[in-house]
């Protein structure tokens, strides 16, 4: 089936850590996206890739860091500059950067102890 | 960015039509009205969107002010599955799709 994938579903480490989420897609979207989500909160853009060996910030790029080597994958590391990482990330896809509609993941829910 | 604001949360019985309001006064002319919804620990999917005519699909209905300075949602049958924070969003037709989301409309189902 086509869709968007992210792993793990929960994910936990040590402050000081960086780790790294898992986003790949074989819906052949150029466009990704990745957004932080506190509870009771909308979403909040990190980082955007609307192709290949592109990305742009976000609205909350700050402590985070992504690649996009692949068409289908667009990896998100949360680094130790990050001040608040505990939360709930969505990574998305789109046909296109202008493309009416975002498909969404499952999320990753990443508590940092 | 244009702005949208909704009621934090909403009610409905199961089986009955559902409106959900969104106000968005400083829309521009080449806003596009959209809406995703939430179910609790998933990510959002796409609902409905539009521009200035009303629009139908197989999930919702979307009405739009004539000064589409607000919109209105309608489930027109409300289900257990339907319970979520419903997100109305302004996307400006240029490069870059930026999806602002706001606080959403928690809407509770009761059977």
């Amino acid at each position: 089936d086509g869709g968007i994938t992210q792993s793990p579903k929960y994910l936990f480490r040590k402050e000081g850590q960086n780790v790294t989420l898992s986003c790949e897609q074989n819906l052949n979207h150029d466009a990704m996206y990745w957004y932080r989500q506190d509870p009771g909160q909308g979403l909040r853009l990190i980082y955007y890739s609307q192709i290949v060996n592109d990305f742009q910030k976000g609205d909350i790029a700050e402590g985070y860091s992504v690649s996009r080597e692949k068409k289908e994958s667009f990896p998100l590391t949360v680094t130790s500059a990050q001040k608040n990482p505990t939360a709930f990330y969505l990574c998305a896809s789109s046909i296109n950067g202008r493309a009416d509609t975002q498909y969404f993941g499952p999320g990753t829910r990443l508590t940092v102890l | 960015d244009a702005k949208t604001t909704q009621p934090n949360s909403m009610e409905s019985n199961e089986e009955e039509p559902v409106h959900l309001p969104c106000n968005h006064s400083t829309i521009s002319g080449t806003d596009y009205i959209h809406w995703y919804r939430q179910l609790p620990s998933q990510g959002p999917e796409y609902v409905i969107h539009g521009l200035t005519s009303n629009v139908n699909n197989r999930m919702a209905s979307l009405a739009i002010a004539e000064d589409r300075k607000s919109s209105t949602l309608i489930l027109h049958r409300a289900t257990l599955r339907d319970a979520a924070v419903y997100y109305c969003i302004l996307r400006t037709n240029n490069a870059g799709n930026m999806l602002t989301f706001g606080g959403g409309t928690r809407l509770m189902v009761k059977p």
